[in-house]
């Protein structure tokens, strides 16, 4: 039940660009976005819903495709602050109160 | 506003011991969560709560306890610590209406 998320780690450069992908094989009502500084808690970033519109703030946006099953967190002209360690959870129904987390991604933006 | 607190930081427990890990809100939110993060891992859902009275289980319940008898405390109880229980622990918070999970800042929890 636990979404798979891919990579598993992701190397940049300041200025490049990178997604990260959250899949599942249950039907998702929502997806959740985390990151997770080194030593820190998670921090929201932003929620997908089903039949939504991609959604995104400053550089790093998110989509999701119903028909997949999958979100994708797009970050753009990465930024040393965006290092650390994305979650995605996700909602199998609407209210279910509660999310299923996947493995993370670390990801290590160097200047 | 304080958010969520979460004591100790950290601890080590023998094989065997019980300890309770102390989580508070201030934000009135009535969803509270508690995670387990093991290295290099996700979080695992262990308990949560919909409101003062209410619990159910997550993904990873056995081997420990939950009550909610205020709005603002949600505190997880170990019994009979073992190795494997080894790990980072989360107190969350989320206000019913909203998406957004609040953390607290964790407790390192070692077990030997």
């Amino acid at each position: 039940q636990q979404p798979v998320q891919s990579p598993q780690a992701v190397i940049l450069r300041e200025g490049e660009d990178a997604v990260i992908n959250c899949s599942s094989s249950k039907a998702l009502y929502s997806v959740h976005w985390y990151r997770q500084k080194h030593g820190e808690a998670p921090v929201f970033l932003m929620i997908l819903l089903k039949g939504g519109e991609q959604k995104g703030h400053d550089k790093i946006s998110a989509s999701f495709n119903e028909k997949k099953q999958q979100s994708s967190l797009y970050l753009t002209a990465s930024q040393l602050s965006y290092s650390g360690t994305y979650f995605c959870g996700t909602e199998i129904a609407f209210n279910t109160d509660k999310l299923i987390f996947g493995t993370g991604t670390r990801l290590q933006v160097f200047p | 506003n304080a958010g969520v607190t979460q004591t100790p930081k950290f601890r080590i427990l023998k094989i065997g011991q019980s300890m309770t890990l102390q989580c508070t809100q201030d934000m009135n939110h009535n969803y509270m969560y508690w995670y387990r993060q093991d290295p290099g891992m996700g979080l695992k859902l262990i308990y949560y709560s919909v409101g003062a009275g209410i619990t159910d289980k997550g993904e990873v319940p056995n081997g420990y306890n939950v009550s909610r008898s205020t709005t603002e405390d949600f505190p997880l109880r170990l019994e009979l610590a073992a190795p494997s229980q080894t790990s980072v622990y989360f107190c969350a918070s989320m206000t019913s209406g909203s998406d957004e999970q609040y953390f607290g800042p964790g407790t390192r929890l070692t077990v030997t």
